[in-house]
């Protein structure tokens, strides 16, 4: 079975500082997508960033971008020019070639002082 | 256009009842998710319809259960309540039945006491 683990129960970052959240997952598929989603205290899990397996080139969205390290089974989510807008919970997760199951690890709790 | 809409957003019961939880997707989704986060367990899978079939479940007893009506809206209903149940229970929608496009809603928040 597919396992996400992110070992940073909790970070923090000063604002505009930049930061990394650690992800690894375990897997023996070759065809499978990688997220990160941002959950807020308003509860919504709401997606930052996704990775297909097949590209080699990392994700990019805005000050959102990814280390994918598909060898390593990393996939760690780097946030520049943190906002205050950024503390939430972070969640890694896999899905597996399109199927209906999202495999997610149990969450990074990021703070963000001013 | 609404995202995905879950209601009630807050629900307190009593050991041993029965809960209903809804969910409408977003406008021309045919495929609805559920998912249960316990506190410090993360996300866990819980079923998946799509046009209108339960096509998957994860590992829960069969207390939790479902269905999807004609206008893809779902219900999740939770059987003989135990305190371990109180969670938040997130609903996604996806055009396709293919999780890499899933649209989740604000969740509903369970208590049982």
């Amino acid at each position: 079975a597919q396992t996400v683990t992110q070992s940073q129960p909790e970070m923090s970052v000063q604002e505009a500082e930049t930061v990394t959240l650690s992800c690894t997952y375990d897997t023996s598929e070759s065809d499978y997508y990688l997220f990160w989603y941002k959950q807020p205290p308003s509860r919504q899990m709401i997606l930052v960033i996704r990775q297909e397996a097949y590209k080699q080139q990392n994700a990019t969205e805005n000050r959102f971008s990814v280390n994918f390290q598909k060898a390593a089974k990393s996939f760690s989510l780097k946030i520049s020019d943190s906002q205050l807008g950024d503390a939430a919970m972070y969640f890694c997760a896999y899905n597996q070639g399109g199927s209906e199951k999202l495999v997610f690890g149990k969450g990074t709790k990021l703070t963000v002082n001013p | 256009e609404a995202g995905v809409t879950q209601s009630p957003t807050h629900l307190i019961k009593t050991r041993g009842q029965q809960a209903t939880l809804r969910c409408s997707p977003i406008s021309g989704h045919t495929s609805v998710y559920w998912y249960q986060q316990a506190l410090g367990l993360g996300l866990q899978f819980l079923l998946w319809y799509d046009e209108g079939e339960e096509r998957n479940r994860g590992n829960f007893p069969p207390r939790f259960s479902g269905r999807q009506f004609p206008n893809y809206s779902s219900e999740l209903n939770v059987n003989a309540l135990e305190l371990e149940d109180s969670a938040l229970y997130l609903c996604a929608s996806s055009l396709r039945p293919s999780n890499t496009e899933a649209f989740f809603g604000q969740g509903t928040r369970l208590t049982v006491v």
